[in-house]
């Protein structure tokens, strides 16, 4: 497709289960992120992939976290053991060396609810 | 630490008239900023950017002011239109590819 597609749109989980949720970045884009998005704020990274290395996930907010490029095009963030505070909505996004700083192409994000 | 703040949660503009948008930053040393727009059930897209080099970008009915001196960089929109009407992001860039976001003011264009 033309943009970064993400999936699921909308995830209910029960407390204490396993999400996976999926990106598709723009084909030929090397870097892609991962930000959350609580309700009422901005987006805040959580890690960042330049094709299939991790470069930098100072940002997950524990270990229950995890997310993979092993390709260097579709990403997988896992959430272990869900937690309600992590409802949030996930954002991924992508972008091209040659693109300006900054410049990144989103998703329409996962909304994950944790009841 | 919040490093980009918006302040204001939300601003309501009649059509044809300016928005202006604020947001104020700390820690700054060389800095690239940018604005981004989001609509409902959409992901955030890029707008306009500023380097810390220059004090106004301008990109048709958009332009970015950065005041250095005060922190505080700003988003001109002139004359606002309804599909205008969404809430607007400013970040930093922060080491070489993170962004971080501002809370994030909603706009609101009245006919």
């Amino acid at each position: 497709g033309a943009g970064v597609s993400q999936s699921p749109r909308y995830k209910v989980a029960k407390r204490g289960q396993d999400v996976a949720l999926r990106c598709d970045p723009i084909s030929g884009h090397v870097s892609l992120f991962w930000y959350q998005q609580a309700l009422g704020q901005g987006p805040e990274f959580l890690t960042y992939f330049q094709n299939e290395a991790q470069l930098d996930k100072s940002g997950l907010p524990s270990d229950r976290f995890f997310a993979e490029r092993p390709e260097g095009s579709v990403s997988t963030l896992k959430i272990q053991r869900t937690q309600q505070e992590d409802s949030a909505v996930y954002l991924c996004a992508s972008s091209y060396l040659a693109g300006g700083p900054g410049e990144l192409f989103f998703g329409e994000g996962s909304r994950l609810t944790v009841l | 630490d919040q490093q980009v703040k918006q302040n204001s949660p939300s601003l309501s503009v009649q059509e044809g008239r300016i928005s202006i948008l604020n947001c104020d930053y700390t820690n700054s040393m060389f800095d690239y900023f940018l604005w981004y727009k989001k609509y409902p059930a959409e992901g955030p897209t890029f707008l306009i950017s500023i380097s810390s080099i220059k004090d106004k970008n301008e990109d048709g009915r958009f332009t970015v002011f950065l005041n250095k001196s005060a922190k505080h960089l700003s988003l001109h929109i002139v004359p606002s239109q309804p599909g205008d009407s969404a809430v607007y992001f400013c970040a930093r860039i922060q080491g070489a590819q993170k962004l971080v976001f501002g809370q994030g003011t909603r706009l609101t264009i009245n006919p």
